[in-house]
């Protein structure tokens, strides 16, 4: 079957321009994870949804980025006004409530020129 | 903050065990260890988890001790294609699974 999918793979913006990145989770996975990742670095924590819950947003690094998902399933990372050290790979997770494994997508590389 | 302590990098023969240790001092009773693996390039993929006894799949072991505050995986028989970054992770299981990740071990298999 499909498994998590992110759009775009890579994405290169302007300094300053807004930027939209999308998962696809697993179908009816319910909980869902972002996460950054810079080069040569470990994987950073920004956003994790579980179902209804409100979504633990303690890793977003500040309020240029925010995130959303919709009807419990596709999931949008927005950076606003991106900066150079915004470029990283974005990863995200998805995971059925009943399972302890959690199934990642390849990741959106994005590079703030 | 991760909640877990892993050594920076480990080699390991084509062929022998390749065994990764990881300090958790600070879990809690209802908190399960979980490793993880990237390969470069790769998302992480999930590997094995375990509450406090031991646990062998297809892919590892998992060695908890009695006290729980630290753990082993065990690659039995490593091969090139398991050089990856190996992160251990503690969270809880069930519906609320935060997985933290901390700056894993990096273990490089050699011919």
């Amino acid at each position: 079957g499909a498994g998590v999918s992110q759009s775009p793979s890579n994405k290169v913006t302007e300094k300053g321009k807004d930027v939209e990145l999308r998962c696809d989770p697993i179908s009816g996975h319910t909980a869902l994870y972002w996460y950054r990742q810079s080069l040569g670095q470990g994987l950073e924590f920004l956003i994790y949804f579980q179902g209804n819950s409100a979504p633990d947003k303690s890793g977003l690094p500040s309020d240029r980025f925010s995130a959303e998902r919709t009807g419990g399933s596709v999931s949008t990372l927005t950076i606003q006004r991106t900066q150079q050290e915004d470029s990283a790979v974005y990863l995200c997770a998805s995971r059925d409530r009943g399972s302890s494994e959690a199934f990642f997508g390849q990741g959106t590389r994005l590079t703030v020129v | 903050d991760a909640k877990t302590t892993q050594p920076p990098s480990m080699d390991c023969a084509e062929g022998r065990a390749a065994n990764l240790p990881c300090n958790h001092s600070t879990i809690s009773g209802n908190e399960y260890v979980y490793w993880y693996r990237q390969i470069h390039s790769q998302g992480p993929q999930y590997i094995i988890h375990g509450l406090k006894n031991n646990e062998t799949n297809e892919m590892a072991s998992l060695i908890i001790t009695e006290d729980r505050k630290s753990s082993t995986l065990i690659l039995p028989h490593a091969t090139l294609r398991d050089t990856a970054v190996y992160y251990c992770i503690v969270a809880f299981s069930g519906g609320y699974n935060k997985l933290i990740f901390g700056a894993g071990t990096r273990l490089a298999v050699h011919p």
